[in-house]
């Protein structure tokens, strides 16, 4: 059993587009993140969700907007596709906000912006 | 803010030696977590150790250990009896609790090839 999917695994659309890329965990956490890495490989939070409830919103154009529909779900929803959001989005887990905690990600989701 | 710099943009090993991979950063705090995450080529990322800054004892994972000296700010990672597997992105990542700051901020990583 998948601890973290994300679907799609890749998505491929053009300039102007809005998309959605969706994250589950059947992990039983409460905390969830997405984050994303640039064609450099870093890596960088994007967002963070506790119990449905927006903790950490990092400074990401307002095109992004993620949706917590229950805590097994945090989805990303971006408007007005740009070139530049071309990179790979990780969606994470983990227990509760406890910083010690292990981090679980997803496979990644490859977005292409052509 | 909190910084975190792997210096070694790409380092190759042969399999069974070891191999140390740097990490420091900066911060003005006290207390923190500071983790080593890995990367291979499949894309996910797997957690390969943590250790909290106030414990003085280096953490140890089978043949993954590091040397946390916190006065020097630095958490170097030591594989030992380097594996094909091994092979992967390494991440150094820093985390600071309290208030709304628990984010990991990462280094940009360290390409590390295990050569048989």
């Amino acid at each position: 059993d998948t601890a973290v999917s994300q679907t799609p695994k890749y998505l491929v659309t053009q300039m102007g587009n809005d998309k959605s890329i969706k994250c589950e965990q059947n992990l039983g956490h409460d905390t969830m993140y997405w984050y994303k890495q640039d064609s450099k490989k870093f890596l960088k939070i994007m967002f963070s969700y506790n119990n449905k409830e927006l903790i950490i919103n990092e400074t990401v154009p307002n095109r992004f907007s993620p949706k917590s529909p229950d805590k097994a779900h945090l989805n990303l929803h971006i408007n007005s596709l740009e070139l530049g959001d071309s990179a790979v989005y990780f969606c994470a887990s983990s227990l509760d906000r406890a910083p010690y905690n292990e981090q679980f990600f997803g496979p990644g989701t490859r977005l292409t912006v052509l | 803010a909190q910084t975190v710099t792997q210096s070694q943009p790409e380092m190759s090993v042969q399999e069974a030696e070891t191999v140390t991979l740097s990490c420091t950063y900066d911060t003005s705090e006290n207390n923190y977590y500071l983790f080593w995450y890995k990367q291979p080529p499949s894309r996910q990322m797997i957690l390969v150790i943590r250790q909290e800054a106030y414990k003085q004892q280096n953490a140890t994972e089978n043949r993954f250990s590091v040397n946390f000296q916190k006065a020097a700010k630095s958490f170097s990672l030591k594989i030992s009896d380097s594996q094909l597997g091994d092979t992967a992105m390494y991440f150094c990542a820093f985390m600071k609790p309290g208030g709304s700051n628990y984010k990991l901020t990462f280094g940009k990583g360290t390409l590390l090839t295990v050569n048989p």
